[in-house]
C-alpha cells in the first residue's frame, strides 16, 4: 500500500532554512494533492501548504512568505523549504495525501521532529 | 487561537456516548465547506476518522459518526472503549484571505 516517509535534519539553526523531503512509496505521486502539516510539541495541527503533481501550489497565508513546496515526479517526492526559521517553527512535520474528492487527508507519514535551536 | 473551536477535553465511561463539537464561522463551515475528523493516539500521526461531514473510511467502526449544521459540526462516539482515548481534531477549509485548510485546536478524550 502507499506509504509516506519524511526525511530531513532534526536540528536547524535560527534564521536558517528548514528543508524536508517526503517520499511516496507503493504508488505514484500523480493525480493527487500532497500536503505538509506541522504540530508543535503539545499543540494542535497547522496546515503549511500543498502541491499537485503538476507543480501547482497553495500555501497557508500565515506562512506564505516563507514557504516553498516543490515536487519531483521522477523521484516520487515532494519537498518543503521554510526560510528564516525561529523557535516557533519547532514541530513535528507530517507529509499527507489529500483525498481525491476534497480538502481532507487520508494518508499520513509518521512525522519527523524538527527543532530550531542554536 | 484556532479558526475552528473545540472543547479542550471531554470524558466518558466505557459504553457511554460522547460528542465533540466543532464551531466555525461563515467563511468555513457556514460557507458550506465539509468538515473532517481525525483521531490522534499518543505518539502517533493523525488518522482520518470521518470525511465529508459524515463518511467513514474503510476500517473505521460505525461507533464513530459525524454531523454538520450551520456553522458547527459534531463527532459522536458510541459504545466508548478504552482504546478511544486520544486527541480528536476537526478540519475544514476557510475561504477568507487566500483560502486555507484550517484545524480545530483538538479535544482530549478521556475514558474514565
Amino acid at each position: 500500500q502507499v506509504q509516506l516517509q519524511e526525511s530531513g535534519p532534526g536540528l536547524v539553526k535560527p534564521s536558517e532554512t528548514l528543508s524536508l523531503t517526503c517520499s511516496v512509496s507503493g504508488g505514484s505521486i500523480g493525480s493527487y494533492f500532497w500536503s505538509l502539516i506541522r504540530q508543535p510539541p503539545g499543540k494542535g495541527l497547522e496546515w503549511i501548504g500543498c502541491i499537485y503533481y503538476s507543480g501547482n501550489t497553495n500555501y497557508n497565508p500565515s506562512l506564505n512568505s516563507r514557504v516553498t513546496i516543490s515536487v519531483d515526479t521522477s523521484k516520487n517526492q515532494f519537498s518543503l523549504k521554510l526560510s528564516s526559521v525561529t523557535a516557533a517553527d519547532t514541530a513535528v512535520y507530517y507529509c499527507a495525501r489529500q483525498g481525491y474528492n476534497g480538502w481532507y487527508f487520508d494518508l499520513w507519514g509518521r512525522g519527523t521532529l524538527v527543532t530550531v535551536s542554536s | 487561537q484556532s479558526v475552528l473551536t473545540q472543547p479542550p477535553s471531554v470524558s466518558g465511561a466505557p459504553g457511554q456516548r460522547v460528542t465533540i463539537s466543532c464551531t466555525g464561522s461563515s467563511s468555513n463551515i457556514g460557507a458550506g465547506y465539509d468538515v473532517h475528523w481525525y483521531q490522534q493516539l499518543p505518539g502517533t500521526a493523525p488518522k482520518l476518522l470521518i470525511y465529508g461531514n459524515n463518511n467513514r473510511p474503510s476500517g473505521v467502526p460505525d461507533r464513530f459518526s459525524g454531523s454538520k449544521s450551520g456553522t458547527s459540526a459534531s463527532l459522536a462516539i458510541t459504545g466508548l472503549q478504552a482504546e478511544d482515548e486520544a486527541d480528536y481534531y476537526c478540519q475544514s477549509y476557510d475561504s477568507s484571505l487566500s483560502g486555507s485548510v484550517v484545524f480545530g485546536g483538538g479535544t482530549k478524550l478521556t475514558v474514565l
